[in-house]
């Protein structure tokens, strides 16, 4: 049963372009959760979705950050107009339900040049 | 409001020692609590929960963690550490009905050998 799983590990994007981050949540899970990691710092919740419903966003900046997850395909976090302080590692996790742990992905590190 | 705080940033202990993480807490309501460990430019593994019972919770690679309501802690203890513990570990939070896991700082934990 392959985990979550992230791609791509590695973005480098540069100020003004837009960043495009997916996860593919574990067989079976259909509650994703986005979360932001600073360097040295905690996970900072993002943004909390079903199959094509955005449940709890109260984590997203307001502007330039939006998030999907479709019937199909995997979920999706857009960054438009990226800025240096976009720059983190992103990390998706997924759960059967609510109340079962969140498994994570290994994450994108994004670099904004 | 929620926080999570984890008062030792680095944690050192020598290979076959005893080792302890602390956590304590402030949630409303009943608190569901998670210790989470990270290994350089992985995602989070979840090692253990607390969601209602013995205060006791056993979890993954011989890891355990103490559920204290009096002092609104959730401490994670190994008796015997190994060199391959060494990591960054959470711990994090979630209050009854919300969606998301409010996540501590870290404690970056090194087992000499």
């Amino acid at each position: 049963n392959a985990g979550v799983m992230q791609n791509p590990r590695h973005l480098v994007r540069r100020r003004g372009q837009e960043a495009r981050l997916r996860c593919s949540p574990m067989k079976g899970h259909s509650h994703v959760y986005w979360y932001r990691q600073l360097p040295e710092e905690g996970l900072k919740f993002m943004v909390y979705l079903q199959k094509e419903n955005i449940i709890d966003e109260s984590g997203m900046p307001k502007e330039r950050f939006s998030a999907e997850f479709p019937k199909e395909g995997p979920s999706i976090l857009r960054i438009q107009q990226v800025v240096r302080g976009d720059s983190a590692a992103y990390f998706c996790a997924s759960s059967p339900s609510q109340d079962q742990p969140q498994h994570f992905g290994d994450g994108t590190r994004l670099s904004i040049l | 409001a929620q926080s999570v705080a984890q008062p030792e940033d680095q944690v050192n202990v020598a290979e076959g020692n005893p080792l302890t993480v602390k956590c304590t807490y402030s949630v409303s309501g009943n608190p569901y609590l998670f210790w989470y460990v990270q290994y350089p430019n992985r995602g989070l593994q979840f090692l253990l929960k607390y969601i209602t019972g013995d205060n006791l919770v056993k979890g993954s690679y011989g890891f355990e963690a103490e559920f204290n309501k009096s002092q609104t802690s959730f401490h994670l203890k190994k008796p015997s550490a190994l060199v391959s513990d060494s990591a960054l570990y959470f711990c994090a939070v979630r209050r009854t009905g919300a969606n998301n896991l409010f996540f501590g700082t870290g404690t970056r934990l090194t087992v000499i050998p």
